[in-house]
């Protein structure tokens, strides 16, 4: 299994731009991870999906975040509009119950 | 406000030696933790864990010990390696919670030095 897979590795984008960020999770595991890393506040959980469904989001920092899981092997992180704060590492995870397991990331820098 | 906090944001040690990174958390509704161990570039990997319902679990080089009455677990690498080299989230997840739905330390930066 090639793990969690996430797109772009890198992104760099100006203020006020839409940015998605794009998860594969591995297959068969039925509930989907967003964390976000930043130096000041580590490792932050955004929102999760059990069977592609969003379970709680309490962690979407605002409206400008959104994230869908339209099927049980895609979701998308969107930030419309971006704003530079929202700089640093975008992680995707995913779980069938047992251990959880993160993809690469996701780098965004916002200018 | 951290419910889990890793109070020390590195650490080096010398190879051969003993490290031990230390987390302390809030929530006494907590009943699992873990260490993730995570290389730049690369998402974090899970390393080892705890159940609230003991106090050590050993697997190799590396032990966890849980003293529940001081919200207090650390992590013991016995002998440190230059490839222990990366940075440790300490996370907990609350009784009832999902077992991915976990609350994560800032990390420690461990060096290991040869």
């Amino acid at each position: 299994d090639a793990g969690v897979i996430q797109s772009p590795r890198h992104e760099v984008t100006e203020m006020g731009q839409e940015v998605t960020l794009r998860c594969k999770p591995i297959s068969g595991h039925n509930s989907l991870f967003w964390y976000r890393q930043t130096m000041m506040r580590g490792l932050e959980l955004l929102i999760y999906f059990n069977n592609n469904v969003p379970i709680d989001d309490s962690g979407m920092p605002e409206d400008r975040f959104s994230a869908k899981m339209p099927n049980a092997s895609f979701s998308t992180l969107k930030i419309q509009p971006s704003e530079p704060r929202d700089s640093a590492v975008y992680f995707c995870a995913s779980t069938s119950g047992g251990g959880l397991f993160f993809g690469s990331g996701t780098q965004l820098s916002v200018l | 406000d951290q419910q889990v906090k890793q109070n020390s944001p590195s650490l080096s040690v010398q190879e051969g030696r003993i490290s031990i990174l230390n987390c302390d958390y809030t929530n006494s509704m907590f009943d699992y933790f873990l260490w993730y161990k995570k290389y730049p570039a690369e998402g974090p990997t899970f390393l080892i864990s705890i159940s609230s319902i003991k106090d050590k679990n050993e697997d190799g080089r590396f032990t966890v010990f849980l003293n529940k009455s001081a919200k207090h677990l650390s992590l013991h690498i016995v002998p440190s390696q230059p490839g222990d080299s990366a940075v440790y989230f300490c996370a907990a997840k609350a009784v009832g919670g999902s077992q991915g739905n976990l609350i994560f330390g800032k990390g420690t930066k461990l060096s290991v030095k040869p």
